[in-house]
């Protein structure tokens, strides 16, 4: 059984630049929520995505926006980089509001 | 501002002792209360979740949940080397399944 799955592994990109960030959820997973973790922190909520929406939103900009799709999966972009964002982008899947399981996680590396 | 505190430690045990992690959040409608572990370069891994006052046991992990003092702890029985990670403290604060993080508590333990 595939846990959550996040591409790609490590990203450069230089300021003023967009990005995207792909997520597949566990199998029998219905919701992903996307956290960014700065260095020595903890993550932080961006949003989540159910039944392809947007249902919740942290306090992030609206520079970071998402897609659910059919499937489950899920995009996260950011346009206008800034070096702040920097840091490692982290997908979590549950099913409803259970338990969430972690993928991996996207290290991003604004320059 | 909802907050979850931890201790950013670092916390050190030696083998085989109980290691005892400690976590504070401010709302009192929380409801969920999880523990990550997050090894150096990796992502989170839940470990633990709890959702009623008193102990929830699993191998060498007790959880323990006080809502009235709103604090949440971990107990972790016969540590072991391998059990050095940073522990991620973790609530559901507000409806739906928004996570809210504490920085984290760094557990070493030494041979």
């Amino acid at each position: 059984d595939a846990g959550v799955t996040q591409s790609p592994t490590h990203l450069i990109k230089t300021r003023g630049q967009q990005v995207t960030l792909r997520c597949s959820p566990k199998s029998g997973h219905d919701t992903v929520s996307w956290y960014q973790q700065a260095l020595g922190q903890g993550p932080q909520f961006i949003f989540q995505y159910y039944e392809e929406e947007e249902r919740q939103r942290g306090n992030f900009p609206d520079r970071f926006s998402g897609h659910q799709f059919p499937n489950y999966s899920s995009e996260l972009n950011v346009n206008a980089l800034l070096l702040g964002d920097s840091a490692l982008y982290l997908c979590a899947s549950s099913l409803a509001d259970r338990e969430q399981f972690f993928g991996p996680g996207t290290r991003l590396t604004v320059l | 501002q909802k907050e979850v505190e931890q201790n950013s430690g670092p916390l050190s045990v030696p083998e085989g002792a109980i290691a005892s992690l400690n976590c504070t959040y401010s709302d009192r409608g929380s409801q969920s209360f999880f523990w990550y572990r997050q090894y150096s370069g990796k992502s989170p891994e839940l470990i633990m979740s709890i959702y009623s006052n008193g102990d929830k046991e699993d191998g060498r992990f007790t959880a323990q949940l006080n809502k009235a003092s709103q604090y949440v702890s971990l107990l972790i029985r016969d540590s072991q080397p391998s059990d050095s990670a940073t522990y991620l403290c973790a609530v559901n604060i507000d409806a739906g399944n928004m996570l809210t993080f504490g920085g984290g508590t760094r557990l070493m333990v030494k041979p």
